[in-house]
């Protein structure tokens, strides 16, 4: 059964103050790691896609990175929109996402 | 909008009600999906649906849940006899089959905004 590991729990940032959270996950035959972003309330929210190790994507201040056993979420100078949770999911399979606790940020002005 | 609507949004109900929750996805998809999530957990699988087939279904579906998807289209989910441990959000998602994504970043699942539960 596939397994996803996030850490740290939580994460409280200043403003400005970069820094990266985790994403382990043992999976039999990745086919693709996505990271979501949730707002309190609602639905996750899409970020990023990645397939195969050393494969990275970036968006704004958000970079996703992947090896063959984690991924790396860097947030570089985050701002206050940036708090949220944000969860790591794995494929396995054609079809499943199997998710992890998430990490939630929150970003101090 | 466009995206994938869940109604009701919220929901309070009494121990040993039925609940009922409906799912429109985004229209050209094919594949569907039910999460549920409790306060800090990340979304758990419960069940999928390929056109109107359910394929897969999550041994956390007990015998009081029930999932359809009439024709293909919207699906509803459907809770007897509730008990407080059924109190969660309820997501739905929809995607696209893999090998039919376009766009740069594909394979993902849409989220509806969830339908929150409260079992009293």
């Amino acid at each position: 059964e596939d397994q996803v590991t996030q850490s740290p729990e939580a994460l409280r940032l200043q403003e400005g103050e970069s820094s990266s959270l985790n994403c382990s996950y043992t999976v039999s035959g990745l086919r693709g790691l996505f990271w979501y972003r949730q707002d309190p309330g609602k639905g996750p929210e899409f970020l990023f896609t990645l397939y195969s190790a050393g494969e990275e994507k970036e968006k704004e201040r958000l970079k996703a990175t992947l090896t063959k056993k984690e991924s790396f979420l860097h947030i570089t100078a985050p701002k206050p929109e940036d708090s949220a949770t944000y969860l790591c999911a794995v494929r396995s399979n054609d079809y499943k996402l199997s998710f992890g606790a998430g990490t939630t940020v929150t970003v101090r002005a | 909008d466009t995206g994938v609507s869940q109604n009701p949004r919220h929901k309070i109900t009494k121990r040993g009600q039925n609940v009922t929750f409906r799912c429109d996805p985004i229209s050209e998809h094919n594949r569907l999906y039910w999460y549920r999530q409790t306060l800090g957990q990340g979304p758990e699988f419960l069940t999928y649906f390929q056109n109107e087939a359910q394929l897969e279904k999550s041994r956390l579906l007990s015998d009081r849940f029930s999932a359809e998807r009439p024709k293909g289209s919207f699906s509803t989910l459907e809770i007897q006899r509730t008990e407080q441990g059924d109190s969660a959000m309820y997501l739905c998602a929809s995607s696209l089959p893999s090998g039919e994504q376009t766009r740069p970043n594909t394979g993902e699942l849409f989220f509806g905004e969830g339908s929150r539960l409260t079992v009293l």
